[in-house]
């Protein structure tokens, strides 16, 4: 079955730690993006990525870091510089950037500090 | 003024009642629009697109108005299944890509 998976569905993270999401897809989307949910808001844009190799900011992209080495990863990287991580991380993918192409989401990750 | 608006709720109707949630948007370039179903601590799932003639999906129905940079959702025969947040979710054109503004989402819950 194709889908996106996101790993680990808890995580946990110290005072002064780079933590890392996983997001794989296998639906051979172009388009990935993060989000995070904080509780009673809606989702915002963290990174968003066209193609492999190139990335862009979304709205709140300070103190995350991502790449896209390959068309299936699009991993997430929470930098101690991120200083109220608590939320909840999703991951999506779109068959493209342009027209009526709707997000497929992965399961999300639940980050919380220790 | 937030770019997508919607009612957070919650709104608590019997089974069987007719239910309508309203979203504005305040981008009049938004070009796709969506209705995307979030159960408690579970990701988004694409409910249904939303077409400017509107469009139905068994007893789901979303209307555009463009004019009133509005959308809705109306679920008719509610179902205690139906109980999760709903959010509107618009693509506004961002550069030569677009990306998806999702509102905060309007909670129902169904009772027996």
């Amino acid at each position: 079955d194709g889908g996106i998976t996101q790993s680990p569905k808890y995580l946990f993270r110290k005072e002064g730690q780079n933590v890392t999401l996983s997001c794989e897809q296998n639906l051979n989307h172009d388009a990935m993006y993060w989000y995070r949910q904080d509780p009673g808001q809606g989702l915002r844009l963290i990174y968003y990525s066209q193609i492999v190799n190139d990335f862009q900011k979304g709205d709140i992209a300070e103190g995350y870091s991502v790449s896209r080495e390959k068309k299936e990863s699009f991993p997430l990287t929470v930098t101690s510089a991120q200083k109220n991580p608590t939320a909840f991380y999703l991951c999506a993918s779109s068959r493209g950037l342009y027209g009526n192409q709707p997000q497929h989401f992965g399961d999300g990750t639940r980050l919380s500090i220790l | 003024r937030k770019e997508v608006e919607q009612d957070p709720g919650p709104f608590n109707v019997p089974e069987g009642a007719t239910v309508a949630f309203n979203c504005t948007y305040s981008n009049s370039a938004s070009q796709s629009f969506f209705w995307y179903r979030q159960d408690c601590r579970k990701e988004p799932k694409l409910l249904m697109s939303v077409y400017s003639s509107g469009n139905e999906d068994g007893r789901f129905t979303a209307q555009l108005n463009r004019a009133s940079q509005y959308i809705s959702l109306l679920i008719r025969d509610s179902k205690l299944s139906d109980s999760a947040t709903y959010l509107c979710v618009v693509r506004i054109p961002t550069g030569n890509t677009g990306k998806l503004i999702f509102g905060q989402g309007t909670t129902l819950q169904v009772k027996p």
